[in-house]
């Protein structure tokens, strides 16, 4: 199984802050990799597609790179609805993988 | 409009047996592979298989083959996630996706419940 690491496991930034969170894959992925945003008490939203593609409907503040083992998804300026967890996934090969999450909070 | 929609929140006694149910409209179903992830109280999220609608081919995580089976039938749209014999550890919500590139549309979530 190909294994998603991500950093870091929580953070706290202010509103208007650039936020980065990374993903490194075990083995390559190539440009397989999602990242979906997940609020308690809802289904998860996939934001970012094929690393760098941005589902529709996603605001543009969010964005993703990275190709291969390691990935990064942004946030430019967040936002208080922004307070979510955020999961990378590999559809690289099954079984399909996700991180262990992210949880953004707002200071 | 595309929509997943999941059967409700269950309670069941261990050993019990349970079939949660995820019908799809809006979309040809047979376009697209759904996969069921579950997220246990607490943690994260897991991807538990997918299933070809078209042909019911399915893959599973190793985690999790063999404890649940993946199933679906085309001609009502629907696909199910089903367990012979529960356990407590089978508490948590279960959530339905559409693979396109990513999981774009997901279901509201079924919670399950196992408790004695």
């Amino acid at each position: 199984d190909i294994q998603m690491t991500q950093s870091p496991s929580s953070l706290s930034a202010s509103v208007g802050d650039r936020v980065t969170i990374t993903c490194r894959a075990s083995q390559s992925v190539s440009n397989y990799l999602n990242w979906y945003q997940h609020k308690p008490g809802k289904a998860p939203n996939l934001l970012i597609y094929a690393a760098s593609s941005l589902q529709s409907g996603v605001p543009s503040r969010f964005s993703g790179s990275g190709s291969g083992t390691d990935f990064t998804l942004t946030i430019s300026s967040l936002q208080p609805e922004d307070s979510a967890t955020y999961y990378c996934q590999q559809s690289y090969s099954t079984p399909l993988t996700f991180g262990q999450g992210t949880k953004v909070e707002i200071k | 409009e595309v929509q997943l929609v999941q059967s409700g929140a269950e309670v069941k006694k261990p050993g019990e047996s349970l079939r949660i149910s995820c019908k799809g409209s809006g979309y040809s179903f047979t376009s697209y592979w759904i996969s069921w992830v579950r997220q246990m109280p607490g943690k994260g999220l897991e991807w538990m298989g997918r299933i070809d609608p078209t042909d019911t081919y399915t893959n599973y995580s190793p985690s999790f083959q063999g404890h649940v089976t993946i199933s679906a039938d085309k001609s009502i749209s629907t696909a199910y996630l089903q367990w012979s014999s529960l356990k407590a550890s089978d508490t948590a919500m279960y959530y339905c996706a559409r693979q396109n590139w990513g999981d774009d549309y997901w279901g509201q979530g079924t919670l399950v419940t196992v408790s004695s």
